[in-house]
């Protein structure tokens, strides 16, 4: 069975400092990977996403993640964090397939100190 | 890009009373359509999978009689909470993949459903 485990329930940094968020994954074939963040009260907005290809993906608000096999982890990194990067993040894993389930990771809740 | 709309964004019921909640994708044709439910402060916890035409397919432990899902046609996905009680209170999310859309799965923006 899939699964996805975000070890940090809850991380707080200052604005401007750099930011990684731990993702590991379980997943029996080749995982379609993903991070969204949500704000409270809204839906999940992609952050970026992988499927194939270079393990370094950029996505969007300046958000990178690097997709390492032999560790089984899809950490989300950035240089410099801003004060409206404050909110929820999800990793999740699928099949890639549109009638594939995704499995989500418990989450982890970001907060910036100024 | 893909656009999921989902209605209403809150609701508040009697207890008993059933609800419905829609997800229609505005600019795509979705056949498969994922009816997920968040707790506060916990993860996404997948409901059912809705396909067009067809039987929802309920995850284990999830009430299929109390969570009615229909999906009549490739836009429009609905979840109806039937006989709601407070312990359905919830945040519902809609999702809806899409093989035009460079980001695949795309979420709509959720209903917070509270039974009094």
């Amino acid at each position: 069975a899939q699964s996805v485990t975000q070890p940090d329930i809850h991380i707080t940094v200052s604005e401007g400092a750099s930011l990684e968020l731990r993702c590991n994954y379980s997943y029996g074939a080749t995982p379609y990977l993903f991070w969204y963040v949500q704000s409270p009260g809204q839906g999940l907005q992609l952050l970026l996403k992988y499927f194939s290809g270079d393990t370094l993906v950029q996505g969007i608000k300046g958000f990178e993640a690097e997709f390492k096999r032999s560790q089984s982890s899809f950490n989300l990194r950035k240089p410099s964090v801003h004060w409206s990067d404050a909110a929820e993040y999800f990793c999740a894993v699928g099949a890639g397939f549109g009638n594939e389930k995704l499995t989500f990771g418990t989450g982890t809740r970001l907060t910036i100190i100024p | 890009g893909a656009v999921v709309s989902q209605h209403p964004s809150r609701v508040i019921c009697k207890s008993g009373t059933s609800v419905k909640i829609e997800c229609r994708s505005l600019d795509f044709q979705a056949t498969t359509m994922f009816w997920y439910r968040q707790f506060p402060k916990k993860s996404l916890m997948l409901m059912a999978t809705s396909n067009e035409g067809s039987k929802a397919t309920y995850e284990q432990g999830v009430e299929k009689d109390k969570f009615l899902i229909n999906h009549a046609s490739l836009t429009l996905s609905t979840l109806t909470v039937t006989s709601a009680h407070p312990e359905d209170s919830s945040f519902y999310i809609c999702s809806a993949y899409s093989t035009g859309s460079l980001d695949g799965y795309t979420f709509g923006s959720g209903t917070r459903l509270t039974v009094v």
